[in-house]
């Protein structure tokens, strides 16, 4: 079967570091994404992996390690604009059948 | 300012009523998807389609949903008859060839409550 699995909740302080896990299994493998939703938006895509190490976006960096089935996103300097839930995603096997996780919410505090 | 549409944005209705939802992906985007999202269980993949043919819609309940792409332009998802359980938001996105597997853009979204 496939799945991901990430936590449900992140509290962090403005200004802060604060890293999402993604653990996954699947049958194939092709990349990770990770997507951002503010309440009552729609998912916005922040980046993909394919290949294993850090991609980095601004404040935000993405990590994958093929070998070890995980995955994280990195925010840094966090704003209170970050607090949102924040997905990552994997290509399941068949076309471009996408499987999502449940989402982290990500709490920023002043 | 490439973006996907999608309309109705809101839509309530009354069970056994049909519903049309219709998605416009980002101009010359080949591949579209249909996804569902509830708190219970969060984003479900529908159905899929590249160059406006159907790869798969296993993830959509064949009795009363279907999803077809009349032109490239044009994606729709419909439930006939709708039912309180299919009350959710239904999001359309779209993605460019291989890269559609790992980026996609989302529309806003349809919120729909079934009476």
């Amino acid at each position: 079967g496939q799945s991901l699995e990430q936590p449900s909740e992140v509290t962090a302080v403005e200004g802060a570091i604060v890293q999402i896990n993604c653990t996954y299994q699947t049958s194939g493998f092709y990349g990770l994404s990770w997507y951002q939703q503010h309440d009552g938006g729609a998912p916005t895509f922040l980046s993909y992996n394919a290949l294993d190490g850090l991609e980095e976006t601004g404040r935000f960096s993405s990590f994958l390690s093929r070998s070890d089935s995980y995955g994280y996103l990195l925010l840094q300097e966090l704003q209170m604009k970050d607090s949102a839930s924040y997905f990552c995603a994997v290509r399941g096997t068949g076309g471009f059948k996408t499987i999502f996780g449940a989402g982290t919410r990500l709490f920023v505090k002043a | 300012d490439a973006r996907v549409t999608q309309t109705p944005r809101h839509k309530v209705t009354e069970m056994g009523q049909e519903v049309t939802m219709r998605c416009q992906p980002i101009l010359g985007h080949n591949t579209v998807f249909w996804y569902r999202q509830t708190m219970m269980q969060g984003l479900e993949l529908l159905a899929y389609f590249r160059n406006r043919a159907p790869l798969d819609d296993s993830g959509m309940p064949k009795d009363r949903f279907s999803a077809e792409m009349p032109d490239a332009t044009l994606a729709t998802l419909k439930i006939q008859p709708s039912e309180p359980r299919d009350s959710a938001v239904y999001f359309c996105a779209s993605g460019l060839g291989r890269q559609a597997e790992g980026t996609q853009y989302f529309g806003p979204g349809t919120r729909l409550l079934v009476l």
